[in-house]
């Protein structure tokens, strides 16, 4: 069972907006990270948020993380259309002989010019 | 630098044939892992290793081994192809210590018929 959720699952908005991407986990966590993947491409590693941290930045991005909520949100500001992509989150979390990284569905952005 | 990469890019099969997925990294990573991505399911772990010579389960191992005879490769084979082993396989490594991303290749697009 996939431990992370995204919310919405698609997102369309116009260039200049902000998205917002949540997600969701089950289990604790040691730390959460965000993926992007451009179609027809690998995902690419945006940002890792720690258990004991509440927020981070990264250039355009902004995550937040409550461990009490089990949530985490992904806010891209000032979006580009080359911001079309879908973006992951992924739990890391213990598992038998190391850790584990368990993705969610995914949440598909498209930024129209 | 090449990062992962992933041969072969696409392949087709017919039920019942064999076949090992080939993941190389030059970062000297200790783990290495195998997923495969279906439409709306994000990422499943099928298989990962910790270090040359070891391997151990993920969520979907079933129909699949892979070996990790040298540390810069981990081998993905699938015995006896069946349909419902169509997918898009990713593989990705990292290093050992915690909190620390993974790297993905482009992946490898398997098709059975």
């Amino acid at each position: 069972s996939q431990q992370g959720e995204e919310d919405p699952q698609a997102l369309s908005i116009q260039e200049g907006e902000n998205a917002t991407m949540n997600c969701s986990y089950k289990t604790s966590i040691n730390n959460l990270q965000w993926y992007r993947q451009n179609s027809g491409r690998g995902l690419v590693h945006l940002i890792l948020i720690r258990s004991n941290e509440r927020e981070k930045h990264s250039g355009r991005l902004r995550v937040t993380l409550d461990t009490s909520k089990k949530s985490s949100s992904l806010l891209i500001t000032a979006s580009r259309a080359a911001d079309t992509a879908s973006y992951f989150c992924a739990t890391d979390h213990v598992h038998n002989a190391g850790n584990m990284l368990t993705f969610g569905g995914g949440t598909r952005l498209m930024v129209k010019p | 630098n090449a990062g992962v990469t992933q041969t072969p890019k696409f392949r087709v099969l017919k039920t019942g044939q064999s076949m090992t997925l080939l993941c190389a990294q030059d970062m000297n990573h200790e783990y290495m892992y195998w997923y495969r991505q279906d439409p709306g399911m994000g990422l499943r772990l099928i298989h990962y290793s910790v270090g040359e010579g070891t391997t151990a389960k993920g969520e979907v191992p079933d129909g699949y081994n892979v070996s990790r005879l040298k540390k810069q490769n981990f081998l993905l084979g699938l015995e006896s192809a069946a349909p419902s082993q169509t997918s898009v396989y990713f593989c990705a490594s990292s290093y050992v210590l915690g909190n620390q991303p993974q790297h993905f290749g482009d992946g490898t697009r398997l098709s059975i018929l």
